[in-house]
């Protein structure tokens, strides 16, 4: 079936360096790529998404990557702030109304 | 815009009992997502509806769950009965598929089994 992978499950930065998490999926119709950040007791919220049909996304200090040959797709955080400290979740689809394979999260801490 | 609601928020109960878990999607947003969330397992989808009507329920774990959507703006998601391992928070999340697609997720309702 549809599967996402994601690495690292855990990640710990010093503030002001980047931070990298990447992920896999299996199912070549996937066309839609989210990113969701996830605060300790909070709910999921969307912080940047990209389509198959762009290679790269970048919004401030976050970056998305995309290579459908590989099938991978990253996230970058660049000079990270003790605020990123969170859970990221990647995620892919056909599209945004459809269903949608979650990877296991990478819990990011950035020390200050 | 309230943006997605979930009651109740908290809900303990005993095994065996039914549990009723409620959403009310973004007025407008086409789709509805119900997602459990556990440290061991992560954020499982469960059932997910395009205009009121159930897709795919395949991520459903047994008969005792089930989910309606009786119209655009109500969702619910019942457990019958409930048993302690389905501890966990679950997560309301709607979306308008022809739109931006950003699943907006509600606040969660926190389940305890005992």
């Amino acid at each position: 079936g549809e599967n996402v992978e994601q690495h690292p499950s855990t990640l710990s930065v010093q503030e002001g360096d980047s931070a990298v998490i990447k992920c896999t999926y299996s199912d070549s119709a996937s066309n839609y790529f989210p990113w969701y950040k996830q605060e300790l007791g909070k709910r999921p919220q969307l912080i940047i998404d990209i389509r198959s049909n762009v290679g790269e996304k970048k919004d401030q200090r976050i970056a998305v990557t995309l290579n459908k040959t590989a099938k991978h797709f990253s996230l970058h955080i660049t000079e990270t702030q003790p605020e990123d400290s969170a859970v990221y979740f990647c995620a892919a689809s056909i599209g945004g109304g459809f269903k949608t394979i979650f990877g296991a999260g990478t819990r990011l801490f950035v020390k200050a | 815009d309230a943006g997605v609601i979930q009651s109740p928020r908290h809900e303990v109960t005993e095994m065996g009992q039914e549990v009723t878990l409620r959403c009310k999607p973004i007025s407008g947003h086409n789709s509805l997502f119900w997602y459990r969330q556990t440290m061991m397992r992560g954020l499982e989808l469960l059932i997910y509806f395009n205009n009121n009507v159930p897709i795919d329920d395949s991520g459903m774990p047994e008969d005792r769950f089930s989910a309606k959507m009786p119209n655009a703006s109500f969702s619910t998601l019942k457990i019958q009965p409930s048993e302690p391992r389905d501890s966990a928070v679950y997560f309301c999340a709607s979306s308008f598929a022809s739109g931006d697609e950003q699943q907006y997720f509600g606040p969660g309702t926190r389940l305890t089994v005992t």
